[in-house]
C-alpha cells in the first residue's frame, strides 16, 4: 500500500530535550516536505527536500533541522524544543510538482 | 497580506446546497493550484488539481482566474459527507514550496 509514515504519533516532552520525527515514504517519491499546523494559522511549510541531499528552507525553519540521506526517508530534528513548538506536524511527499500524500500526523507537546 | 486567502468561513447550508469558495493569491508567478480536503485534524487529501480551463470531478468544479489571481471550488448538491476544512494550495513552477491557505469550513446539515 502506497502511504507516508510518521512516528511517533503523539509525544510529549519537556524544553531543550532533542528529539526526532520520522518520515517515510514507500512511493519513490522524489520530492518531501514537512508543515505545522495550529489553530488559526493554517499548516506552514517547515523545510522540504527535491531530491536526495537536497534541503530547503520553507516559510518557519528556526528551531529545526532535516536531512535527507536516503529518498524514502526525512526526519525532522527538533535540537532544543521549546513551548511554542507545539503543534501538529505533518509529512507529505509527492512526485514531482503534483500531488502531495500526507502522512498521519504527530501531535507533538513540548512542557 | 498572506500569500493565499481564504475566507474562513464557516458556510453552514442544508443539504442539496450548491456552495462556492473562492482562494486569492499574490504571487502572479504561481503555476500549479490544487484543492485539498481536511477531515478534523487528520492529513490533508487531494480533493482536485486546478487546470487553467477549468476542470470538474462529479460534483465538484474548480475554476482558475489567473488575471484577477483566484481560484474557487464549487461544490453542488451537497451532502452530509462535504462537512470538511478545504485548503487551498499554491505553488510556484519548479520550486518546492508549497503555501497553504488556512483553509475554509464547510458543515452541510439534515
Amino acid at each position: 500500500e502506497a502511504q507516508v509514515t510518521q512516528n511517533p504519533r503523539y509525544l510529549i516532552t519537556v524544553t531543550g530535550k532533542k528529539l526526532t520525527v520520522t518520515c517515510s515514504q514507500n512511493m519513490n517519491h522524489e520530492y518531501m516536505s514537512w508543515y505545522r499546523q495550529d489553530p488559526g494559522l493554517g499548516l506552514r511549510q517547515i523545510y522540504y527536500s527535491m531530491n536526495v541531499e537536497v534541503t530547503d528552507k520553507g516559510d518557519v525553519p528556526e528551531g529545526y533541522k532535516v536531512s535527507r540521506k536516503e529518498k524514502r526517508n526525512f526526519p525532522l530534528i527538533l535540537e532544543s524544543p521549546s513551548p511554542n513548538q507545539t503543534s501538529l506536524y505533518f509529512c507529505a511527499s509527492s512526485l514531482g510538482q503534483g500531488k502531495q500524500y500526507f502522512g498521519p500526523g504527530t501531535r507533538l507537546t513540548v512542557t | 497580506r498572506k500569500e493565499v486567502e481564504q475566507d474562513p468561513g464557516p458556510f453552514n447550508v442544508p443539504e442539496g446546497a450548491t456552495v462556492a469558495f473562492n482562494c486569492t493569491y499574490s504571487n502572479s508567478a504561481s503555476q500549479s493550484f490544487f484543492w485539498y480536503r481536511q477531515d478534523c485534524r487528520k492529513e490533508p487529501k487531494l480533493l482536485m488539481s486546478v487546470y487553467s480551463s477549468g476542470n470538474e470531478d462529479g460534483r465538484f468544479t474548480a475554476q482558475l482566474n489567473r488575471a484577477s489571481q483566484y481560484i474557487s471550488l464549487l461544490i453542488r448538491d451537497s451532502k452530509l459527507s462535504d462537512s470538511a476544512t478545504y485548503l487551498c494550495v499554491v505553488k510556484p513552477t519548479n520550486a518546492g514550496k508549497s503555501t497553504f491557505g488556512d483553509g475554509t469550513t464547510l458543515t452541510v446539515k439534515p
